[in-house]
């Protein structure tokens, strides 16, 4: 059974301290790793895909990273408005559902 | 990606009712989901709604409590019935094209069920 977990659960920081969010995953063949978005009352923002071992994707001040095993969703001199939850989720090779993470809460503190 | 609009964006309804969610999307696309977010909670499947046959169910879901139209590519509902207090939750739809690939979605529907 493919499995998500997210470290920490919650991660405050102050502005401009810069760190990562952990994604640990189990899945039968990876068909993707993706991260999203989400802010409190709104649906997920798709932030990016990953799809093999080494792959990297940067966005503004993020940048997603996978492994065989996790991704990490680094934040490089993080402002308040990147507070939100994170949430990783996977597509397995023998499913076309996403399996969730139960995300990092993040709050970057002025 | 696709712009999701969902109806009613937040609702408080009483025990024993039954409410319908309005997924409309502004293209037409493949696949559309419909999930769960119990507060504090990251998203459950509830169903996969097919266009012209049944939705498919995840464990734990069934249809005479979750039935689910798609008459078209681009428009789904999701109807929550005899509903308890349990059933307060964020309800979202999503969309992907095609069987691989991103899932974006909605900006949800919170339930409040008294």
């Amino acid at each position: 059974e493919d499995q998500v977990t997210q470290s920490p659960e919650a991660l405050r920081l102050q502005e401009g301290e810069s760190s990562s969010l952990n994604c640990s995953y189990t899945v039968s063949g990876l068909r993707g790793l993706f991260w999203y978005r989400q802010d409190p009352g709104k649906g997920p923002e798709f932030l990016f895909t990953l799809y093999s071992a080494g792959e990297e994707k940067e966005k503004e001040r993020l940048k997603a990273t996978l492994t065989k095993k996790e991704s990490f969703l680094h934040i490089t001199a993080p402002k308040p408005e990147d507070s939100a939850t994170y949430l990783c989720a996977v597509q397995g090779d023998y499913g076309q559902n996403f399996v969730f993470g139960p995300g990092t809460r993040l709050s970057v503190l002025p | 990606s696709a712009v999701i609009s969902q109806k009613p964006s937040r609702d408080i309804c009483q025990r024993g009712t039954s409410l319908t969610i309005q997924c409309q999307v502004d293209s037409q696309v493949t696949m559309m989901f419909w999930y769960r977010q119990q507060p504090g909670q990251s998203l459950t499947l509830i169903a996969t709604a097919n266009q012209g046959s049944e939705a498919t169910y995840e464990s734990g879901f069934v249809i005479d409590k979750f039935p689910i139209s798609r008459p078209n590519l681009t428009f789904s509902t999701l109807t929550v019935s005899n509903m308890s207090p349990e059933d307060s939750s964020i309800y979202l739809c999503s969309v992907r094209q095609g069987v691989v690939g991103e899932l974006f979605f909605g900006e949800g529907s919170r339930l409040t069920v008294l």
